[in-house]
């Protein structure tokens, strides 16, 4: 079946740099594309990005609110995906989960990333 | 970017009746290879989503028969014929058609 185990979040300033994970087991990761679902404290989910396999070009896509800030990575040697945020923004604070294939059939349990100072 | 709208934002429901929640699309959902890739979710609190139903109405392995999803275009519905316990939360559909993604603003489901 497998699973995705995201880590790495934290408290980090406004202005700052945080890069956070997704490990994946128990299926070829290569074979998949991988999304970044972000919810922010009492609010819904909000689509972040997706990093597609490299049978459908390996191309990535980004949300407009995080568009030339964030940048999505992956390692398919390793199974792991990285969100890597820059110029963080109060509003950036929110629990970040991964997901798998374009319909996200699979999700990670999230990470909290807090932007505060 | 399209926009996923829900109705109702929050829904009470008696054990053991029906409920239907409404996605409208700003644009057909239909892709070029003529799949509608509309996918609906459940999220209990504290919890990850679990998505429910894939391409308007397919249902994923484990999800109870009491779910179904229906729609084509632009008006998808997801309908609860008996409501449990279990299924209260939040539900949300999102579209895979179009860069980039988008959700619904969600719909809260309780007792």
């Amino acid at each position: 079946e497998g699973q995705l185990v995201e880590s790495g979040g934290s408290v980090v300033q406004p202005g700052r740099s945080l890069t956070i994970s997704c490990k994946a087991s128990g299926f070829k990761f290569g074979d998949f594309a991988i999304n970044w679902v972000r919810q922010a404290p009492g609010k819904g989910l909000e689509w972040v990005g997706c990093f597609r396999s490299k049978a459908y070009g390996g191309t990535v896509h980004y949300g407009a609110s995080v568009r030339g800030r964030f940048t999505i990575s992956r390692d398919d040697s390793k199974g792991i995906a990285y969100l890597q945020m820059n110029s963080l923004k109060t509003e950036d604070t929110a629990v970040y989960f991964c997901g798998r294939k374009n319909q996200i059939d699979m999700w990670g349990q999230g990470t909290l990333v807090i932007v505060s100072s | 970017d399209v926009v996923l709208t829900q109705s109702p934002l929050s829904l009470p429901v008696t054990l053991g009746q029906p409920a239907s929640i409404s996605c409208k699309s700003s644009l057909s959902l239909v892709d070029d290879d003529g799949n509608t890739y509309l996918t609906w979710f459940h999220q209990r609190p504290g919890q990850s989503p679990r998505r429910l139903i894939y391409k308007v109405s397919i249902r994923d392995s484990g999800v109870p028969d009491r779910f179904s999803g229906s729609g084509s275009g632009t008006d998808f519905t997801l309908k609860v014929s008996r409501m449990e316990a279990e299924d209260v939360g939040v539900y949300y559909c999102m579209q895979a058609t179009y860069w980039p993604r988008t959700f619904g603003q969600g719909t809260k489901l309780e007792i």
